[in-house]
């Protein structure tokens, strides 16, 4: 089942701070962030494997709250290069460790 | 780091041709690989699951004989679209999961646009 990502949308101008929300309806291993500039793959920024477990990239940072089922991604001190679209990926427990994304968030930094 | 690489980036074919995306680890062994498709403006959908030496497990609703797909070797898996129909004009992309790599990362390849005309 595809996770709940919110909002779908955000405008940012330079410098400014947004949070990104993932939340899953079954128990979740592991959630990974990607992020995907137009017409381009998704590029991995990390993953998270432990309940509370905060992890960073550069000013993006992530958390992931195993009792509440969700993860939240921090664009702090937004970049230019910010822009684009980010997906969380939820693990789904089976013996291929399928990836089921959510819908996106589309991140827009303006100058 | 680990590199997917992906051809083509881009095809057109005509109505009721086949067309064949390759997907290869370059500098790792892919235990497993993934295949999605990406409408614009909307999410990564998983189609199938590949396992070296093994037959591909399909998501539901992904119909197995329209899309082959051959995982023959530990840095190679195909997908290919049978009898291509403009429905099936989309973005492709695969991933892939080594050995060794962090066990749960994923690489991706750059993506093959597909239009079908």
């Amino acid at each position: 089942q595809q996770p709940v990502q919110s909002p779908q949308a955000v405008i940012l101008r330079e410098g400014e701070d947004a949070v990104i929300n993932c939340s899953s309806s079954k128990a979740l291993y592991s959630v990974h962030w990607y992020r995907q500039k137009h017409g381009e793959a998704p590029v991995f920024l990390m993953i998270l494997l432990k309940g509370g477990e905060q992890k960073g990239h550069d000013k993006i940072s992530a958390s992931f709250n195993e009792k509440k089922q969700q993860s939240s991604l921090y664009l702090t001190a937004s970049q230019l290069s910010y822009s684009g679209t980010y997906f969380c990926g939820l693990l789904v427990t089976d013996s291929w460790g399928k990836l089921q994304f959510g819908a996106g968030t589309q991140v827009v930094v303006t100058p | 780091g680990a590199v997917v690489s992906q051809h083509p980036s881009w095809v057109i074919c005509k109505s009721g041709t086949s067309v064949k995306i390759e997907c290869r680890s370059l500098d790792f062994q892919a235990t497993t690989m993934f295949w999605y498709r990406q409408f614009p403006k909307q999410s990564l959908m998983l189609m199938a699951t590949s396992n070296e030496g093994s037959k591909a497990t399909y998501e539901q609703g992904v119909e197995k004989d329209k899309f082959l797909i051959n995982h023959a070797s530990l840095t190679l898996s195909t997908l290919t679209v049978t009898s291509a129909h403009p429905e099936d004009s989309s973005f492709y992309i695969c991933s892939a999961r080594g050995r060794g790599l962090g066990n749960e990362k994923l690489f991706f390849g750059s993506g093959t646009q597909l239009s079908v005309l």
